[in-house]
């Protein structure tokens, strides 16, 4: 596509529901990521992924958190049993290589009530 | 490790005046540094990245960054700045694994 598409924009759930994030790169772009920015502030980063596989998976906060790339394309951020500390804007972005410039998506909205 | 600092949470200018915002490095070996600007209620935009070669980098909307090695330094800079270019700046690197590191994150503000 002609962006970084992302869904659902906005998502507002209980605490304690599963819930799950999708990216839509741009295609041809093997690399992907995902960040995490709370209230404006910094970005933190999640996971990486180069094709299939996640090279940097070192950002997760903990095993609540999962996410997996298929087909060199689509990737879904899993988020289980959500706590309010799970409420940010959660960034995906795209990029032709690692090292290459990052294309970003307008991010998913989680608020976990 | 490779890593980004940007020392100021906030800077005031007046419009019409310079702008800088300051980004300092850690790498080893040669640095690829970027810098991303985040407009109020969009979206990341890459604005400009050093590679190798000029000192001076050239970006979008009249920006400009200065690769200083001795001072290991990668400000960002505008001769003349508008109220528009309110918004949240990073500087960024990649990381040894292939992701990139951003920095905190300056606050610009702009005022008319």
């Amino acid at each position: 596509g002609a962006g970084v598409s992302q869904s659902p924009s906005n998502k507002v759930t209980e605490k304690g529901k599963d819930v799950e994030l999708r990216c839509d790169p741009i295609s041809g772009h093997t690399a992907l990521y995902w960040y995490r920015q709370s209230l404006g502030q910094g970005l933190e980063f999640l996971i990486y992924f180069q094709g299939n596989s996640a090279p940097d998976k070192s950002g997760l906060p903990s095993d609540r958190f999962s996410a997996e790339r298929t087909g060199g394309s689509v990737s879904t951020l899993t988020i289980q049993r959500t706590q309010q500390e799970d409420s940010a804007v959660y960034l995906c972005a795209s990029s032709a290589d690692r090292g290459s410039v990052l294309t970003f998506g307008a991010g998913s909205r989680l608020t976990v009530l | 490790a490779q890593s980004v600092a940007q020392p100021e949470d906030q800077v005031n200018v007046a419009e019409g005046n310079p702008l800088t915002v300051k980004c300092t490095y850690s790498v080893s070996g040669n640095p690829y540094l970027f810098w991303y600007v985040q407009y109020p209620n969009r979206g990341l935009q890459f604005l400009l990245k050093y590679i190798t070669g000029d000192n001076l980098v050239k970006g979008s909307y009249g920006f400009e960054a200065e690769f200083n090695k001795s001072q290991t330094s990668f400000h960002l800079k505008k001769p003349s700045a508008l109220v528009s270019d309110s918004a949240l700046y990073f500087c960024a690197v990649p990381g040894n694994t292939g992701k990139l590191i951003f920095g905190q994150g300056t606050t610009l503000q702009v005022k008319p």
